[in-house]
């Protein structure tokens, strides 16, 4: 079964740098990929998605990723942090043979002033 | 668009006693998920429908949880009886059939067994 590992549970940078948030991935078909960030007592929200087209998937927030099959790894990154980015962030992969998502377990990001 | 819709959004019970949840999808989104979330940790899926029957229920336990999605609307998920290591988040999303990966997730109701 696939599965994703999230590397850091918490992640601390300061206000206008670079945020990069790790992921590696195992699964023994070609996956889909997705980050998801949840705000305090909130759902989580797609930010964005690899679906096997281009390996760097921009999405929303200024967020993007990087498919790198050699690596198994699916990081994310962002060139500024704003103090509103703050909030925990999941890395999830999907069975291309069905909807089964899993999900890591999570890094929190906190920005600071 | 109206998001999924959740309720209760906070729920305290004894351990023993039984709770449900109740989820609104996305209107024309066949497919629905529930899923458990343990402080500190990714969501578990616990069971998805597609349209009113179950596609993967395998992470379910199946002794003490209960769902079901009549007419392929709304769903419930039931615990009886509840045991303290179900304090959790339960999250209900939900996806149009076929696309891959955009889950729309709900507030999520917070369950505390004391």
């Amino acid at each position: 079964a696939q599965s994703v590992t999230q590397l850091g549970s918490h992640v601390s940078v300061s206000e206008g740098a670079l945020v990069l948030l790790r992921c590696n991935y195992s699964s023994s078909v070609p996956p889909y990929l997705f980050w998801y960030v949840q705000y305090p007592n909130q759902g989580l929200q797609l930010l964005l998605k690899y679906t096997s087209a281009a390996t760097l998937v921009k999405g929303i927030n200024g967020f993007e990723a990087e498919f790198k099959k050699s690596e198994t790894s699916f990081h994310l990154t962002k060139p500024s942090a704003h103090m509103s980015d703050a909030a925990e962030y999941f890395c999830a992969v999907s069975d291309t043979n069905n909807n089964d998502m899993r999900f890591g377990a999570g890094t929190r990001l906190t920005v600071k002033p | 668009e109206a998001g999924v819709a959740q309720s209760p959004r906070y729920k305290i019970i004894e351990k023993r006693q039984s709770v449900a949840f109740w989820c609104n999808p996305i209107s024309g989104h066949a497919t629905l998920y529930w899923y458990q979330q343990i402080l500190g940790q990714g969501p578990k899926l616990l069971i998805q429908f597609q349209n009113n029957g179950v596609v993967d229920d395998s992470q379910l336990p199946k002794d003490r949880f209960s769902a079901e999605r009549l007419k392929g609307v709304d769903s419930t998920l039931k615990i009886q009886p509840a045991k303290l290591e179900d304090s959790a988040v339960y999250l209900c999303a939900s996806s149009l059939a076929g696309v891959w990966g955009e889950q729309y997730f709900g507030p999520g109701t917070r369950l505390t067994v004391t």
